[in-house]
């Protein structure tokens, strides 16, 4: 089972900042299935890249993802008010089988 | 639109069952696998099950095998999740997504498992 680890636990930043959120997979995952979601108090989770770096519909473009292999990072570029939720990675691996990081929360400083 | 409305939680004492259902709408059900996903209060997400478009594969988690049970009708559109023997740790709100990244994602529906 490949586990997902995301860094750091909570990142305390302020509106117009850069956010960079890291998600470290325990062995190689296919860029193809690696996928962001945001979510907010008391809502679903909204899924926000997949393919490791493919924007969802309607997602601003400064949010932003890269990696490959066993590293993926998601950036946000400058911070709206807005933005401040949890974050979390997910994959799909062979078999049906799916696992999540732990989450990032991005609080306001 | 693509759809997904879960329904079927509710109190439920420990040992206890009950039966969550998944209405989708807006998409051709029959071709894509169908999941669940739970998320406990104040918690992460958590994958619990799949299952394949025909129904001929099923995986779970391993914290729900040998208790929960899912199944579909892909003649109805829908998705079903049979839970057994359930504890304390599986009272969370249940989601049922599909795709290899899920969007959208339905309300949920809240399983509380409590005396």
């Amino acid at each position: 089972e490949i586990v997902l680890t995301q860094s750091p636990g909570t990142l305390s930043l302020s509106p117009g900042e850069r956010a960079t959120l890291s998600c470290r997979a325990s062995q190689s995952v296919s860029s193809s299935y690696l996928a962001w979601y945001q979510q907010k108090p008391g809502q679903a989770p909204r899924l926000l890249i997949y393919g490791a770096s493919s924007r969802a519909t309607g997602i601003p473009d400064r949010f932003s993802g890269s990696g490959s292999g066993t590293d993926f990072t998601l950036t946000i570029s400058r911070l709206e008010p807005e933005d401040f939720a949890v974050y979390y990675c997910q994959q799909y691996g062979s078999s049906l089988s799916y696992t999540f990081g732990q989450g990032t929360k991005l609080e306001i400083k | 639109e693509v759809q997904l409305v879960e329904s079927g939680g509710g109190l439920v004492k420990p040992g206890g069952s009950l039966r969550l259902s998944c209405a989708a709408s807006g998409f051709t059900f029959s071709s894509y696998s169908m999941n669940w996903v739970r998320q406990a209060p104040g918690k992460g997400l958590e994958w619990v099950s799949s299952i394949s478009s025909s129904s001929s594969y099923i995986y779970y988690a391993d914290s729900v095998k040998g208790r929960f049970t899912i199944s579909r009708d892909n003649a109805k559109n829908s998705l079903y999740l049979q839970m057994n023997s359930l504890r304390a740790e599986d009272t969370a709100v249940y989601y049922c997504v599909f795709g290899y990244w899920f969007d959208p994602w339905g309300q949920g529906t809240l399983v509380t498992v409590s005396s």
